[in-house]
């Protein structure tokens, strides 16, 4: 079946530093979308790719959708300690849009 | 906030015992999404409801049930309890059944097995 990867499981850097996750399909996506999870939180909605070589910014935050709508990244600019949570990119496979796959997720701690 | 509600927040259960949880979706939304989220581990979906028919599964065995009720709101139930099924449990509600319609999730119930 489909799965989700998601590299670093764990990202430890000092306030000020950037910040990279990335998430990997085993098969084609229809789309990605990344949530934010804080400590003891739920999940919470960031952004959706859809379009193949898609780019999108939110302020610090730089999403990207692979060519081939397999991989993404997230890209925090110069964290804050608001950043901290854990990053999930999850993907519908191409031709099932009722099952949203989640990777593992990356937990981001940040030293003031 | 995202307007979706669950309850309770917080249970204990024991082995073989069952649970019903609650899920309010947002006002305007006729789509329930459920998943499993055990501790350090990503959201695994459960099942999707659309205008109260089940509408995708994944790989839970079918002790795990639910509901969608003429007003949207949702239920899961929980059979046969063990001690795997300790989780925090999420709903998700979302305007639509499409793969670009956003999901809203709510604070989750954790449920603990003993």
């Amino acid at each position: 079946g489909q799965q989700v990867m998601q590299i670093p499981q764990y990202q430890h850097v000092q306030e000020g530093e950037d910040f990279t996750t990335y998430c990997n399909s085993s098969t084609t996506l229809s789309n990605i979308q990344w949530y934010k999870q804080r400590p003891g939180g739920h999940p919470v909605f960031l952004i959706q790719l859809v379009k193949s070589g898609e780019v999108k910014k939110q302020k610090r935050l730089t999403f990207q959708f692979g060519e081939a709508k397999k991989n993404s990244s997230l890209h925090i600019t110069a964290t804050q300690t608001t950043d901290v949570g854990t990053y999930f990119c999850a993907g519908y496979e191409k031709g099932n849009n009722r099952k949203l796959i989640w990777g593992l997720g990356t937990s981001l701690a940040v030293n003031p | 906030e995202t307007g979706v509600t669950q309850s309770p927040t917080h249970l204990i259960k024991t082995r073989g015992q069952q649970v019903t949880l609650r899920c309010s979706s947002q006002s305007g939304h006729n789509t329930v999404s459920w998943y499993q989220q055990a501790l350090g581990q990503g959201p695994q979906f459960i099942f999707q409801y659309y205008r109260e028919e089940e509408n995708g599964r994944g790989n839970f065995p079918p002790r795990f049930s639910g509901l969608q009720f003429p007003n949207y709101s949702s239920e899961l139930n929980v059979n046969a309890l063990e001690l795997d099924d300790s989780a925090l449990y999420l709903c998700a509600s979302s305007p639509g059944q499409g793969a670009s319609d956003t999901q809203y999730f709510g604070p989750g119930t954790r449920l603990t097995v003993l």
